[in-house]
């Protein structure tokens, strides 16, 4: 499975857009790219995913680089609610079994 | 969407004794099921895949026999932790990959177990 790094924490004043990096440089080329979020005390929730495109979708935006190896998770406008741990998640075609990383904490600042 | 429901919420138990924690998928059925475990301050460790009708699939380093799973209906998965000890406090968390396509996993909200 491919690896993933993503800074440990992340800040961000309410209102404003937040991009959060992630690196997965070891990706195989059928390899979706996952994204999903974990607040506070709860089981994590799906945000979006990715082969090759960008994606949108009411919650996020996804940037895929054209090499694939780095992807961005775009949120367009913070809120408080966005406060959480996010995890970007490789995971191979036909696989279902997702391997979360260490993930980003984003602190949404009022 | 799609609901996944826990339950209990959270248990308390003495060191020793069996815990069965519920997992359902509430309006959709769905064939294959995650346990994953998550201690304070750490990320989600999958556990195993629980396959309806079969048996499940375990992770290297879970111990089969400590932490069985039942997948007995398409809606329906269990896992009990045997012989529960302190360093088996944690937070379990299943998760439901629905059938028909779906590109998402639904996951529940979580059983915190605590053991004395």
């Amino acid at each position: 499975d491919a690896k993933t790094t993503q800074p440990n924490s992340m800040e961000s004043n309410e209102e404003e857009p937040v991009h959060l990096p992630c690196n997965h440089s070891t990706i195989s080329g059928t390899d979706y790219i996952h994204w999903y979020r974990q607040l506070p005390s709860q089981g994590p929730e799906y945000v979006i995913h990715g082969l090759t495109s960008n994606v949108n979708n009411r919650m996020a935006s996804l940037a895929i680089a054209e090499d694939r190896k780095s992807s961005t998770l775009i949120l367009h406008r913070a809120t408080l609610r966005d406060a959480a741990v996010y995890y970007c998640i490789p995971t191979k075609t036909g696989a279902n079994n997702l391997f979360f990383g260490t993930g980003t904490r984003l602190t949404v600042i009022p | 969407g799609a609901v996944v429901s826990q339950h209990p919420s959270r248990v308390i138990c003495k060191s020793g004794t069996s815990v069965k924690i519920e997992c359902r998928s509430l309006d959709f059925q769905a064939t294959t099921m995650f346990w994953y475990r998550q201690f304070p301050k750490q990320s989600l460790m999958l556990m195993a895949t629980s396959n309806e009708g079969s048996k499940a699939t375990y992770e290297q380093g879970v111990e089969k026999d400590k932490f069985l799973i039942n997948h007995a209906s398409l809606t329906l998965s269990t896992l009990t932790v045997t012989s529960a000890h302190p360093e088996d406090s944690s937070f379990y968390i299943c998760s439901a990959d629905p059938e028909g396509g779906y590109n998402e996993q639904f996951f529940g909200p979580g059983t915190r177990l605590t053991v004395l």
